[in-house]
């Protein structure tokens, strides 16, 4: 049950656009297309944005995209706003558990 | 709405044991697959265990088998977590998060957490 690999921080200024990578192993990400990020703002319960590595629940901005290719799934976040400024974990399923990434922080300069 | 709520966190010396609780509405709980995690202070989120929506399948992190119990009663629209042997290193935010519809792993709907602190 080892956690996904992300970048600690990625920062972007408004307006711009900022990938976030999450690298797996052989039996998460390269196994199952059951790929999630969610985002959290300081104080807050999570808050689903992708999953299925690229489905979009229902009021999510479109300006948030996700992909995988092989053992690394991918965040995509266009057009910068302000208060996409928050935590972004990427989770994947195993099998039988959920594993997920440590986290990264988006700054929004 | 579809909402979780969770209790019964609270402050409990090493060794000790407590039961959270999650109290599911807006939705028909016995149809889904629902998980805990858990935040220990500023770090990342851990999964800690899942149970199917019959009850019929549970999976528990190894961090935590053999101390923590997940368990639901569909009548009641409740999610439990019973946790015995409780360590410094449990002390975390707990939230219970229930998955999709389709799929597995992806939590699409978070209870607010509640706060659970292990200390003598």
């Amino acid at each position: 049950q080892s956690a996904l690999t992300q970048p600690a921080s990625v920062s972007g200024s408004p307006g711009q656009s900022i990938t976030i990578s999450c690298t797996g192993s052989s039996s998460d990400l390269s196994v199952y297309n059951f790929v999630s990020w969610l985002q959290q703002h300081p104080g807050k319960a999570p808050k689903l944005m992708i999953y299925d590595v690229s489905k979009r629940p229902s009021g999510v901005s479109n300006r948030f995209s996700g992909s995988k290719s092989g053992n690394t799934a991918s965040l995509t976040i266009s057009g910068l706003q302000a208060e996409d400024e928050a935590d972004y974990y990427c989770t994947s399923y195993t099998g039988t558990s959920t594993v997920f990434g440590g986290g990264t922080k988006l700054t929004v300069v | 709405q579809e909402q979780l709520v969770e209790s019964g966190g609270g402050l409990v010396k090493p060794g000790g044991s407590l039961r959270l609780s999650c109290a599911a509405s807006g939705f028909t709980f016995s149809e889904y697959y629902m998980s805990w995690i858990r935040q220990a202070p500023g770090k990342g989120l851990e999964w800690l265990s899942y149970i199917s929506s019959s009850g019929g399948t549970i999976s528990n992190a190894d961090s935590v088998k053999g101390r923590f119990t997940i368990s639901r009663d569909n009548a009641k629209n409740t999610l439990y977590l019973q946790m015995n042997s409780l360590r410094a290193e449990d002390t975390a935010v707990y939230y219970c998060a229930r998955e999709g519809t389709w799929g597995r792993g992806a939590f699409h709907i978070w209870g607010q957490g509640t706060m659970v602190t292990v200390s003598s």
